[in-house]
């Protein structure tokens, strides 16, 4: 089974500086698909950004990006020009492109932003 | 849209009474997800539904947990007898279904079990 590894619980960066949270998944699948979540307070979870495996190009939404590591199988996520409003909990997951639409979670990041 | 609609936001128990989660999900989704997330396990899935049918439900924890899906607009999570060890928050997210789409969450319902 796939597995999504997020090994830092806690990160915390200064408005305006730029934060790297660090995601690996163990497949041995060749084509899935990546997705960076944000959690805030509120709970409710919203789509970041996500990434197709058979695309080299990392994908980029605005102040947010990924460094897509396919070999290493690692999917981190930089944020740049952080804002107050960026402070969350931030998952990384992972979706097989075999039929089902299972997707697996990291344990998550919570992301202090300091003003 | 209105998004992904769960009910109630909170629901507060006692051990051994029934509690039912409601989604409502975005129209159009042929995919929900049930999720539940503990601070000891993070986000786990517990069962999805493709088109109203019932995938897979290995995540589901133990036959006290049962999940319908009587048609595409509606679904419902049940625990019954609860136990305190159910507390956690209940998400429920839907999709287009495609292998790439993102999953639309809900807000979430927090359950207590006293």
């Amino acid at each position: 089974a796939q597995t999504v590894t997020q090994s830092q619980p806690e990160m915390s960066v200064q408005e305006a500086e730029t934060v790297t949270l660090s995601c690996t998944y163990d497949t041995s699948e060749s084509d899935y698909y990546l997705f960076w979540y944000k959690q805030p307070p509120s709970r409710q979870m919203i789509l970041v950004i996500r990434q197709e495996a058979y695309k080299q190009q990392n994908a980029t939404e605005n102040r947010f990006s990924v460094n897509f590591q396919k070999a290493a199988k690692s999917f981190s996520l930089k944020i740049s020009d952080s804002q107050l409003g960026d402070a969350a909990m931030y998952f990384c997951a992972y979706r097989s492109a075999m039929a089902n639409n299972d997707m697996r979670f990291g344990a998550g990041t919570r992301l202090t932003v300091k003003p | 849209d209105a998004g992904v609609i769960q009910s109630p936001r909170h629901e507060v128990t006692e051990m051994g009474q029934e509690v039912t989660l409601r989604c409502k999900p975005i129209s159009g989704h042929n995919s929900l997800f049930w999720y539940r997330q503990t601070m000891m396990r993070g986000l786990e899935l517990l069962i999805y539904f493709n088109n109203n049918v019932p995938i897979d439900d290995s995540g589901m924890p133990e036959d006290r947990f049962s999940a319908k899906m009587p048609n595409a607009s509606f679904s419902t999570l049940k625990i019954q007898p609860s136990e305190p060890r159910d507390s956690a928050v209940y998400f429920c997210a839907s999709s287009t279904g495609g292998l790439a789409s993102e999953q639309f969450f809900g807000p979430g319902t927090r359950l207590t079990v006293l």
